[in-house]
């Protein structure tokens, strides 16, 4: 089964960027699903965050919108998370997912999940 | 946007069945989403489409829908169901995911 593993810099300064990657083992990303990131505040719910296709353009949470950008990385089979301008609320775990919609998008369904990284915000 | 409700716990003994429910004016148009998360673990999805299971998931899980509300329903609770349940739908346009805020389920 295939498995995704995100991946970056644990600690990042207030006001700088975060940048994480998602990568696939086990076999290659179903080019029919979305990569999705969704992340999960120390004690909090969870937060879609976005997602992107690769052929058609990413879609983003209206609250990170102006912060966030989700690219692929289609040859090296892997997808980037990166946020701007980033504060202590920016402190989470980021987990990545591999989704695949059903109906035109009607309804959807999870093939995978990454185990998540923590990310902190600090000075 | 609109918010989904949780209440933040549940508690139920062995062999019972558990109700979690997710409230949302936007759920008599959008279908509803469960999941489980234990202590360190990613979430995994026990519900999709209001009332289908993933393959693999026990069939004591199963969900419903009435109007603005949907129910986890857990029958024959094990110490094992112990865990964060979170409901997620979508916005009105389909285009972004909502989560509710969990529910801590105790056995």
């Amino acid at each position: 089964q295939v498995q995704l593993q995100e991946s970056g810099p644990g600690l990042v300064k207030p006001s700088g960027t975060l940048s994480l990657t998602c990568a696939v083992s086990g076999g290659s990303f179903r080019k029919t699903n979305w990569w999705t990131w969704v992340r999960q505040t120390p004690g909090q719910g969870l937060q879609w965050i976005g997602e992107v296709f690769h052929s058609a353009s990413a879609v983003y949470n209206p609250s990170l919108k102006s912060r966030v950008t989700i690219s692929l990385d289609n040859p090296n089979n892997q997808s980037s998370l990166r946020l701007t301008s980033v504060t202590a609320a920016d402190t989470a775990i980021y987990y990545c997912a591999s989704v695949h919609y059903f109906d035109s998008g009607a309804y959807f369904q999870i093939d995978s999940w990454g185990q998540g990284t923590l990310v902190t915000v600090s000075s | 946007s609109y918010e989904l409700t949780q209440a933040p716990s549940v508690s139920v003994s062995p062999g019972q069945t558990a109700r979690i429910t997710c409230s949302g004016d936007g759920l008599s148009k959008q279908y509803a989403y469960w999941y489980q998360q234990k202590p360190g673990q990613a979430p995994l999805l026990v519900i999709y489409k209001d009332n289908e299971r993933p393959s693999g998931i026990p069939e004591r899980f199963s969900g419903s829908s009435s109007g603005t509300t949907v129910t986890l329903t857990i029958s024959e609770v094990r110490a094992e169901d112990e865990a964060d349940y979170h409901c997620q739908s979508t916005d009105s346009s389909g285009s972004y995911w909502i989560f509710g805020g969990g529910t801590k389920l105790t056995v």
